[in-house]
This record gives structure tokens, C-alpha cells and sequence, in this order.
């Protein structure tokens, strides 16, 4: 079984701060995680996922993420926030392995921009 | 390369009424799944299916039927509508790789009256 916890359901920050999103992740095998972006009124969109290589995961518009085993943590950072950046952000995890089908997320992380 | 569709975008419905909320992908996935989004519960999965002719539960499964007769398509059907089903309800599919991502579509926004 898995199970994500998403500290913070809103978070605002200023133009040109560093965003930090935390996720945690339950897991009874390795996991896989993966960070999400959803804008108003349309769907998800990967933003980066941690597989097992590489700790540090860099995506797209300049997200990275670091998975620390010892923490169970996958937070999702960037160093200077734009409002472009202001959406709804979900991290989900599931199981390495063979056979592993489902998908769970947190409840998600509103993030502001302020300019 | 369209991905995951789905149609209807906006659907309104009284209660009792059924409907077919369709889902077509055009990726080869054998992997689809339903979700349904709530305000502050992120997105809990209703049903999935590994491939066509098979289906399971997911954590939310009550109210909803599925069936999976080709590869592309994965439609979730309403029985008899109720309120609680109010909700934005998304389609995915993934790679049968666990370490594949899952495709969205853009959503079904759907109200029970």
C-alpha cells in the first residue's frame, strides 16, 4: 500500500522567491513519484518523476525535485518563481515492481505568485 | 497527436438520470483509469483496467460501471445519477510500465441537480 501527504493545501510566494511544495510519501516497497501541474480548467501535466536514478530529478520550466529515502520526502523546489507558475501542483506515488497499476496522489498544493 | 480524449467537456444531469462519460487514447496504452477531483481531496481513482477485457475497482468504484472492449476506448458509465457524483472526473492512460507516467485528458466537469 502507498499513501501521499502534501504539507500545505495553499502556499503563496513572491515574483522571483524560492518555491518549496512538500510532499511525503508511505510506501511498502521503493516507490515511484511523480509531481504534477494542473492550470485552471484543464488537466494534468507531468512535471518531473523520480524512478530510481538519479536522487535530484530535474522537469520542465525549471522544477527539480529530490528524493531522500531517509525522510520519505520528494519535495518539489524552484529557485525563482514566476507568475506563469501559479497553479495547482499534486504529488503521486506508486509501487516499483511488476504489477503495480495504481496511482495515488495527494491532495494537492494551490501555489500563488504574488507580483 | 490528440492523446487522451474525452468527451463530453460540461455535463449536466438530473438525479436518477445515467449518462456515458467517453474516453478514446490514441497512444497504444494498454493501462486507462478514471479519477474523480473533489475541492481538497486531489484525485482518487474510481476504476482502471490493464488491458482490454479486464477491469478492477479502484478506491472510489461505487456508482460507476466500466468495461474495456478495445485497447483505445475505456467509457464510465453513471447508472442512476446522485448528487454526491457531482464532480470533475478525468481519464488516463499509462505505458504497462509502472515507472511510465500517466496522459490526462482535459477533464468532464459534471453536475447533478
Amino acid at each position: 500500500a502507498q499513501s501521499v501527504t502534501q504539507l500545505g493545501s495553499h502556499v503563496s510566494v513572491s515574483e522571483g522567491a524560492l518555491v518549496l511544495l512538500r510532499c511525503n510519501y508511505s510506501s511498502s516497497v521503493p516507490p515511484y513519484l511523480f509531481w504534477y501541474v494542473q492550470y485552471p480548467n484543464q488537466g494534468l501535466q507531468l512535471l518531473l518523476k523520480y524512478t530510481s536514478a538519479a536522487t535530484l530529478v530535474k522537469g520542465i520550466n525549471g522544477f527539480e525535485a529530490e528524493f531522500k529515502k531517509s525522510e520519505t520526502s520528494f519535495h518539489l523546489t524552484k529557485p525563482s518563481a514566476h507568475m506563469s507558475d501559479a497553479a495547482e501542483y499534486f504529488c503521486a506515488v506508486t509501487l516499483s515492481g511488476a504489477g503495480s497499476y495504481q496511482l495515488t496522489f495527494g491532495k494537492g498544493t494551490k501555489l500563488s505568485v504574488i507580483p | 497527436n490528440a492523446g487522451v480524449t474525452q468527451t463530453p467537456k460540461f455535463q449536466v444531469l438530473k438525479t436518477g438520470q445515467s449518462m456515458t462519460l467517453q474516453c478514446a487514447q490514441d497512444m497504444n496504452h494498454e493501462y486507462m483509469s478514471w479519477y474523480r477531483q473533489d475541492p481538497g481531496m486531489g484525485l482518487r481513482l474510481i476504476h482502471y483496467s490493464v488491458g482490454a477485457g479486464i477491469t478492477d475497482q479502484g478506491e472510489v468504484p461505487n456508482g460507476y460501471n466500466v468495461s474495456r472492449s478495445t485497447t483505445e476506448d475505456f467509457p464510465l458509465r453513471l447508472l442512476s445519477a446522485a448528487p454526491s457524483q457531482t464532480s470533475v472526473y478525468f481519464c488516463a492512460s499509462r505505458d504497462s510500465a509502472s515507472n511510465q507516467p500517466q496522459h490526462f485528458g482535459d477533464g468532464t466537469r459534471l453536475s447533478i441537480l
